[in-house]
C-alpha cells in the first residue's frame, strides 16, 4: 500500500520567515494534493500536482513535485498568521477513485 | 458552486450508545462520497467511500457502517459505541473524473464518554 512521510511533523516560525514542508511517498506519485486545516474545521484545498517537476503557486505558497514524482514540498514565503494550521498532502492510489493521506504538519507562526 | 454539509457539529455520546452523522451535498450529481476519521494529532484515516447509491466499500473493519440512500446522500452510523470511536468526522466529496481533488465538510467532533 501507498504511504505518505511528511516532515517536519510540526514547525514554528517567525512571522516574515519563509518554511518548507515535505511530503515523500513510497511510490510514484500520480497525483499529489496538498490541503489545509484549521483546527477544528475541515480541509480546505491549495493545490494539485500530476507531473514529474511541476510546480504551482497561490498567494504566497509554492508547491513542487519532483522529477521522479515521489517528493513534493510546499514552501511558503514571508509567513504570516494566517498561515498557521495543519497542512496535509494526500496522493492518488492509482486505479483507485481515492486518497491517501499523509499525518500531516503542525505549523505555528509567532508574532 | 458546491457546498457540503455535515450534521451534527459536535456530539456527545455514551459508550453503547447508537450513531448516526449525516453528509449531504449540493451543487453537483453522481459524486464520489468519503467518511474519514481524524484522532487527535493524526492524519485522516479513510473509513468509506462510495462511487453511487447503495454502493458502499468499506476501508478498515470497525464498529462502524455507511449508507448512502440518495445521490448526494451519506450516512455514517454504529449500533453501539466504543470509547475509541471519539474523534472528528470528516465527509467529502470528489468527482468521478480526473484530477480526484476532495472538498470537504465541515466536521463532526464525536466524543464518546
Amino acid at each position: 500500500s501507498q504511504e505518505l512521510e511528511q516532515s517536519p511533523q510540526s514547525l514554528i516560525v517567525q512571522e516574515g520567515k519563509n518554511l518548507t514542508i515535505n511530503c515523500t511517498s513510497s511510490k510514484t506519485l500520480y497525483g499529489l494534493y496538498w490541503y489545509k486545516q484549521k483546527y477544528g474545521e475541515g480541509l480546505i484545498f491549495l493545490m494539485m500536482l500530476q507531473k514529474g517537476g511541476e510546480e504551482k503557486s497561490h498567494e504566497k505558497i509554492t508547491a513542487k513535485l519532483d522529477e521522479k514524482k515521489q517528493q513534493s514540498s510546499l514552501h511558503i514565503t514571508a509567513s504570516q498568521p494566517s498561515h498557521a494550521g495543519i497542512y496535509l498532502c494526500g496522493a492518488e492510489i492509482q486505479g483507485a477513485q481515492k486518497l491517501v493521506f499523509g499525518q500531516g504538519t503542525r505549523l505555528t507562526i509567532n508574532p | 458552486s458546491q457546498t457540503i454539509h455535515q450534521w451534527p457539529a459536535t456530539l456527545v455520546q455514551p459508550v453503547g450508545s447508537p450513531l448516526s452523522l449525516e453528509c449531504t451535498v449540493e451543487g453537483t450529481s453522481n459524486p464520489n462520497l468519503y467518511w474519514y476519521r481524524q484522532a487527535a494529532g493524526r492524519g485522516l484515516q479513510l473509513l468509506f467511500y462510495s462511487v453511487g447509491i447503495g454502493q458502499i466499500s468499506s476501508e478498515v473493519p470497525q464498529n462502524l457502517s455507511a449508507s448512502r440512500p440518495q445521490d448526494r446522500q451519506f450516512i455514517l452510523s454504529s449500533k453501539k459505541l466504543l470509547l475509541s470511536d471519539s474523534g472528528f468526522y470528516l465527509c467529502a466529496w470528489s468527482a468521478k473524473v480526473p484530477p480526484y481533488e476532495q472538498y470537504f465538510g465541515p466536521g463532526t467532533r464525536l466524543t464518546v464518554t
